[in-house]
């Protein structure tokens, strides 16, 4: 059972817009989410997170939102760029497992931006 | 800057070898942890270690085994490599603690033959 979804394997959009990548979870322990970003034959890297205590969190351009109700966070990036073309991993960790718990990870999205 | 350095980018490795996989980092972090990254299927947890000498399984150890001798050297070893294993493997660490931020190597692309 996928604990972590991200639904649309793919997205394609304009420089200079707005890009939404979206992730839906159904473990309502998880407690904290991450989003990783992969260039190919690169490891990830980590781009933002966010606490469930929060709704919003934002870094320059990324901006993470977070639903518990709904069990669905959001990514979006104003304005995208083509450097921003990458795949894009949404993870969470479960907070009954211990301070120390692993991250569970969505199938991730890939983003192509045009020039 | 955290540092995760994997011994190899790419290996090429024939059925039935045994496969062995470092990795380095040298942020002195407590966890560790071995994935694969499969299209499609995302980054699946094989093992992780939270100290020195100790190993948990994730979620696909099957085929696979682990050995952490030292807090910053993890290794990842294939008893004997099978083509179901041809993948990107992606070593990361981290801090224990609530941030939980992984901080992974670039890969290596393995390909069984």
């Amino acid at each position: 059972d996928q604990q972590v979804k991200q639904n649309s394997p793919s997205l394609s959009v304009q420089e200079g817009r707005i890009s939404i990548l979206n992730c839906d979870y159904t473990n309502s322990m998880f407690d904290y989410f991450l989003w990783y970003k992969k260039y190919p034959a690169e490891g990830p890297t980590f781009l933002i997170s966010i606490s469930s205590i929060k709704d919003k969190n934002e870094d320059g351009r990324f901006t993470v939102f977070l639903n518990k109700s709904a069990k669905h966070l959001s990514l979006h990036i104003v304005p995208s760029q083509p450097g921003d073309s990458a795949v894009y991993f949404c993870a969470a960790r479960d907070l009954g497992t211990g301070a120390n718990s692993k991250l569970t990870f969505g199938k991730g999205i890939t983003l192509s931006v045009r020039p | 800057d955290v540092k995760v350095t994997q011994s190899s980018r790419y290996l090429v490795k024939r059925t039935g070898e045994k496969v062995f996989l470092e990795c380095v980092q040298d942020m002195d972090h407590e966890n560790m942890f071995w994935y694969r990254q499969d299209p499609g299927l995302g980054l699946r947890l094989i093992y992780f270690s939270y100290d020195v000498k100790m190993k948990e399984k994730g979620d696909i150890p099957e085929g696979y085994s682990v050995s952490r001798e030292k807090k910053e050297r993890f290794s990842l070893i294939l008893e004997s490599a099978s083509t179901n294993q041809t993948s990107m493997y992606l070593c990361a660490s981290s801090l224990p603690g609530a941030k939980n931020i992984q901080y992974f190597g670039a890969g290596t692309r393995l390909s069984v033959l």
